[in-house]
């Protein structure tokens, strides 16, 4: 069946920092890729996705390239902020199923 | 943007008690809703699938006569955790989605964090 695997966490990174947490996938068809952010004791909020083959998606700061050649969907931020501490969440969700697949989640620490 | 409205967001209560949490899609008809349940420091984890006027499908290991679901509208579907045990203690989040959007987006609720004490 369709899984998402995700870099495991924590990160620890210092502010202004250059951020990478890799995400890959598996998954029959063509799914539509997500990251989804989870602060402190909150739900999730969707941060960007991409919906087809070397689309880009970005909101931010983070950006994160559907390839499917690599079938990845790494997160990326040039310049981390204190503010951006909280868990991400690789996800894809298959065309017409609507059912959304996680990966673990990576927690990121970002330290002043 | 499409908004999905998750009540309560907290809530306590005792052993051997039912708790009922709801998910509302506010600006759209949500013919598909979803269940997750996610443990501390661990990802989310599908516990059914709700499709309005119809019985919920369970994903295997999630007990049917424990979480009752019921989407009786194409806007609100409900979560009830029956006779809650600590153990039932999680967070839980729902998602709804609609024709329209694509066919490959959920839009996700705020969360309800239970506790059975």
């Amino acid at each position: 069946g369709d899984s998402v695997t995700q870099m495991e966490g924590p990160v620890t990174l210092s502010e202004e920092a250059f951020l990478t947490i890799n995400c890959t996938y598996t998954a029959t068809g063509y799914p539509s890729l997500f990251w989804y952010v989870q602060y402190p004791g909150e739900g999730l909020q969707l941060l960007l996705k991409a919906t087809k083959a070397d689309d880009k998606g970005s909101n931010k700061g983070f950006e994160a390239t559907y390839r499917k050649e690599t079938t990845s969907f790494h997160l990326e931020k040039g310049s981390v902020q204190v503010s951006d501490s909280a868990v991400y969440f690789c996800a894809l969700s298959n065309t017409g199923g609507f059912k959304t697949i996680f990966g673990a989640g990576t927690r990121l620490f970002v330290k002043a | 943007g499409a908004v999905v409205s998750q009540h309560p967001s907290r809530v306590i209560c005792k052993s051997g008690t039912s708790v009922k949490i709801e998910c509302r899609s506010l600006d759209f008809q949500a013919t598909t809703m979803f269940w997750y349940r996610q443990f501390p420091k661990q990802s989310l984890m599908l516990m059914a699938t709700s499709n309005e006027g119809s019985k919920a499908t369970y994903e295997q290991g999630v007990e049917k006569d424990k979480f009752l679901i019921n989407h009786a509208s194409l806007t609100l579907s409900t979560l009830t955790v029956t006779s809650a045990h600590p153990e039932d203690s999680s967070f839980y989040i729902c998602s709804a989605t609609a024709t329209g959007f694509g066919n490959t987006e959920a839009f996700f609720g705020q969360g309800t964090r239970l506790t059975v004490v």
